[in-house]
């Protein structure tokens, strides 16, 4: 069965410096992996996607993560933070279903606090 | 927001009553997820529809019931509200060139007293 661990509840990183949101996961053929980004009283919204071919993956807003098949992880990271980064992160896996679509597992989440 | 609305956006409502919460699209997809969102546990998948009036329970879906009579409206049901259902729900759709990335409403947060 497919599942997804955030291992850090909270990151807090100073503005200017990078920042790195942990990510591991099981699945049991190809991986899916997604990055959403929740600010308050808001739906997620899509940050970037692993489906296949390069390791680095670049996504919205200076994002990237890296995929990384021997460490079953995706970790987020940017090189820079900025205060407004300040948001609640999902990592996500997702695996096809029978009936067609995909079945996605969420991580229970990470707040991620950039500090001015 | 992806051309996603919930109804409505805020409900309190009492234990034991039944309540409908409804998700539209306009963007005619053919996928449609219900999730409920509570600290600790991130997403977790109540029901999804993979068509019109094709449907199928996700790992939270005791105690709701959805239905799908057209493509754009996809309607959750607490049969009988209890207070362990107080959580915000979100509803999500699947682009079919775009799988299995998903777009996310902007949520109902619900209490049940």
């Amino acid at each position: 069965a497919q599942s997804v661990a955030q291992p850090e509840d909270q990151v807090n990183v100073a503005e200017g410096n990078p920042l790195t949101v942990k990510c591991t996961y099981s699945v049991s053929g190809n991986p899916y992996l997604f990055w959403y980004v929740q600010y308050p009283n808001r739906g997620l919204q899509f940050l970037l996607k692993y489906i296949t071919g390069d390791n680095l993956v670049k996504g919205s807003y200076g994002f990237e993560a890296e995929f990384n098949k021997s460490q079953t992880s995706f970790h987020l990271k940017k090189p820079s933070a900025l205060v407004s980064d300040s948001a609640l992160y999902f990592c996500a896996v997702s695996e096809t279903r029978n009936t067609g679509g995909f079945k996605t597992i969420f991580g229970a989440g990470t707040r991620l606090f950039v500090k001015a | 927001d992806a051309g996603i609305t919930q109804s409505p956006r805020h409900k309190v409502t009492e234990t034991g009553t039944p309540v409908t919460l409804r998700c539209h699209q306009t963007e005619n997809h053919r996928y449609m997820y219900w999730y409920r969102q509570d600290p600790g546990h991130g997403l977790r998948l109540i029901h999804y529809s993979y068509g019109v009036k094709d449907t199928d329970k996700g790992e939270v879906s005791d105690g709701y019931s959805v239905s799908r009579s057209k493509t754009e409206d996809f309607l959750l049901t607490l049969e009988s509200a209890t207070s362990s259902q107080t959580s915000v729900y979100f509803c999500a759709i699947s682009a079919p060139d775009r799988l299995p990335e998903q777009f996310f409403g902007p949520g109902t947060r619900l209490t049940v007293l």
